[in-house]
């Protein structure tokens, strides 16, 4: 069936490094992406989305790249700290229906 | 603080058993999401109210059920609960009812049926 995957279910990279989650999605109707970080006993929580009509959209360290033709989303996050240690989800969206989440990815950053 | 309100924090009971899970929103918004989060299934969404109407159904069992009241707030109840049905509830908000908007997610009831 469709769905919203995730390549790397756990990521580990040294403070200060760049860090970069994929995600791939399999339905090309899907017009619109979010990023979630979800910390340990925690809701998860907006990071950036962008739309299909874009290719990149940048928040306060974060960029997310949106590549249509392989049907692809990137969460890099700039200067990763240890407070950016979490699972990270992404979720598409297509015409009316609901959001649909991938499975996540566990970002561990080391000191 | 995403401005999402649930609760309780925990729950526990009894297979057979019935809970009310609560939900306020963000102010100012008119939908609401609710979630089921298992380690085995990740997120999945249930069920959305736009406006106390319900707007789209998920994986939504029979034995559950929701509403908006007219102040906003969301009530899920669960019933004839079963062991399976031990997982976190995430309750979300929007500003509309199109699911383009960023929904704002609150800290979730863990319930764990015994």
């Amino acid at each position: 069936g469709e769905s919203v995957g995730l390549h790397l279910p756990t990521l580990s990279v040294q403070e200060g490094d760049n860090s970069i989650i994929n995600c791939a999605y399999s339905n090309s109707a899907s017009d619109y992406f979010i990023w979630y970080k979800q910390e340990s006993g925690k809701g998860p929580q907006f990071i950036i989305d962008i739309r299909s009509n874009m290719d990149k959209r940048q928040g306060q360290r974060v960029t997310v790249l949106l590549n249509k033709t392989v049907k692809h989303l990137s969460l890099q996050i700039a200067a990763t700290q240890p407070g950016d240690s979490a699972v990270y989800f992404c979720a598409e969206n297509r015409g009316y229906s609901t959001l649909t989440f991938g499975k996540g990815t566990m970002l561990l950053v080391s000191p | 603080d995403s401005g999402v309100t649930q609760t309780p924090k925990h729950l526990i009971t009894a297979t057979g058993q019935r809970v009310t899970l609560r939900c306020s929103p963000r102010s100012g918004d008119l939908s609401v999401y609710w979630y089921q989060q298992s380690l085995d299934q990740g997120l999945q969404f249930l069920i959305q109210y736009y406006n106390g109407e319900e707007r789209a159904k998920g994986n939504i069992l029979e034995r559950f059920s929701a509403q908006q009241f007219p102040d906003l707030h969301s009530e899920l109840n669960l019933s004839s609960l079963e062991l399976g049905d031990s997982a976190l509830y995430f309750c979300a908000s929007s500003v509309s009812g199109s699911t383009k908007n960023i929904q704002y997610f609150g800290a979730g009831t863990r319930l764990s049926v015994l």
